[in-house]
């Protein structure tokens, strides 16, 4: 009965392929997130979801593609992958847009080569 | 950039108490102090949050100061599973995070 999961835990891919990650949430939340942690471990937001709709888009390639197709699921797309693009992403989510508590999935690294 | 300033790291013998500062001296009256760590791999975790009165659940206690410019989390009584990196924040309205490198705290035997 995992709260935020992610599939997949690991992916490995080569420069220029498209791939996604998939995220779901059985909370019941609102607010659901994308986050990007990098070689450096700093932790970014890169997109936030509040019931479908778009509410954050931080400065992030437009490569990079959410869709949230009920408010259950977020999933984050990636065209063109490039070697920049590894790291660790992390779905969250949380009760509504004005709640900073925050439940985190496990995370996926992402390597490209 | 973050906006709050925290130790690199600390240790702290198992049994004993942890207390982790922060300092937000840039803090606005209607922003929170939220603290979350990561173990090392995993997503991050919510421990707690506070406005200006002091704060405790079954995980930690965190203190802010009267000024609201500096808080500390407290675990009463650490353990090895407490060693991860502890992140103190401050969020606004729209509740976005702004995460910097935080405390990376080992809890020794």
């Amino acid at each position: 009965d995992t709260a935020v999961s992610q599939t997949p835990k690991y992916l490995v891919t080569q420069m220029g392929n498209d791939k996604s990650i998939k995220c779901e949430q059985n909370l019941g939340h609102d607010t659901m997130y994308w986050y990007k942690q990098d070689s450096k471990k700093f932790l970014k937001i890169m997109f936030s979801y509040n019931n479908k709709e778009l509410i954050i888009n931080e400065t992030v390639p437009n490569r990079f593609s959410p869709k949230s197709p009920d408010k259950a699921h977020l999933n984050l797309h990636i065209n063109s992958l490039e070697l920049g693009d590894s790291a660790v992403y992390f779905c969250a989510s949380s009760q509504d847009r004005r709640k900073a508590e925050q439940y985190f999935g496990p995370g996926t690294r992402l390597t490209v080569t | 950039d973050a906006k709050t300033t925290q130790p690199t790291s600390m240790d702290c013998a198992e049994g004993r108490a942890a207390n982790l500062p922060c300092n937000h001296s840039t803090i606005s009256g209607n922003e929170y102090v939220y603290w979350y760590r990561q173990i090392h791999s995993q997503g991050p975790q919510y421990i707690i949050h506070g406005l200006k009165n002091n704060e405790t659940n079954e995980m930690a206690s965190l203190i802010i100061t009267e000024d609201r410019k500096s808080s500390t989390l407290i675990l009463p009584h650490a353990t090895l599973r407490d060693t991860a990196v502890y992140y103190c924040i401050h969020a606004g309205n729209n509740r976005k995070l702004i995460w910097g490198l935080g405390t990376s705290l080992a809890v020794n035997p």
